[in-house]
């Protein structure tokens, strides 16, 4: 159990064009999912909170208009980085909450950006 | 959250136990230790988490000290696979929390 997919694991973009990435929790509900990315040699940086039904709260710094996060359902929350750039090639993760105990990550995008 | 922190890395023999340390001196009274560990190009993995006892799971043993001011990590038999950095995270309990990692510590399981 306890189980969150990302989709897709990698993907290479020109610059300029948007990217979705989904991410999914497979065998339980999660009303909240979070955000990271992680730089090479670094480590994770959360981005913003996904709250279903409810607007993400951002991490001061992570542009809101640039990463445009959904919570729609309680399984599925999308992160899309619009007008992407080289800079923001990195590896992005999502996690999701299980009951009130811990949070379960999902296997991370490798996002490149040409 | 409290501030923790690691060693920035560890060496252990396949075998092994592997004790991986946390200092956590400033945490609060209701902040739970929690672990967990990335293994090259994957997501975290959760391993455990305690507030106050000690606690084992399939996985890993995590003994906290009775000031709450640092615990250990425990891998009774490490292998390679267990290669990973490690991190140990100070925070309030619930899924709801967000998750501040460190730097952890990378642990390499040696032959």
């Amino acid at each position: 159990g306890a189980v969150v997919s990302q989709h897709p694991s990698r993907v290479i973009c020109k610059s300029g064009t948007s990217v979705k990435i989904e991410c999914r929790s497979l065998d339980f509900q999660a009303t909240t999912m979070f955000w990271y990315r992680q730089f090479p040699k670094q480590s994770l940086m959360l981005m913003a909170t996904s709250n279903e039904g409810s607007k993400a709260t951002y991490e001061q710094g992570v542009e809101k208009d640039k990463f445009l996060i959904n919570h729609a359902s309680l399984t599925l929350s999308t992160l899309t980085v619009t007008s992407a750039h080289p800079e923001d090639s990195s590896f992005y993760i999502c996690s999701a909450g299980l009951s009130t105990d811990t949070q379960y990550f999902g296997p991370g995008t490798r996002l490149t950006v040409l | 959250d409290a501030k923790t922190t690691q060693p920035p890395s560890m060496d252990c023999a396949e075998g092994r136990a592997a004790n991986l340390p946390c200092n956590h001196s400033t945490i609060s009274g209701n902040e739970y230790v929690y672990w967990y560990r990335q293994i090259h190009s994957q997501g975290p993995q959760y391993i455990i988490h305690g507030l106050k006892n000690n606690e084992t799971n399939e996985m890993a043993s995590l003994i906290i000290t009775e000031d709450r001011k640092s615990s250990t990590l425990i891998l009774p038999h490490a292998t390679l696979r267990d290669t990973a950095v490690y991190y140990c995270i100070a925070t309030f309990r619930g899924s709801n929390y967000k998750l501040t990692f460190g730097k952890g510590t990378l642990l390499t399981v040696n032959p």
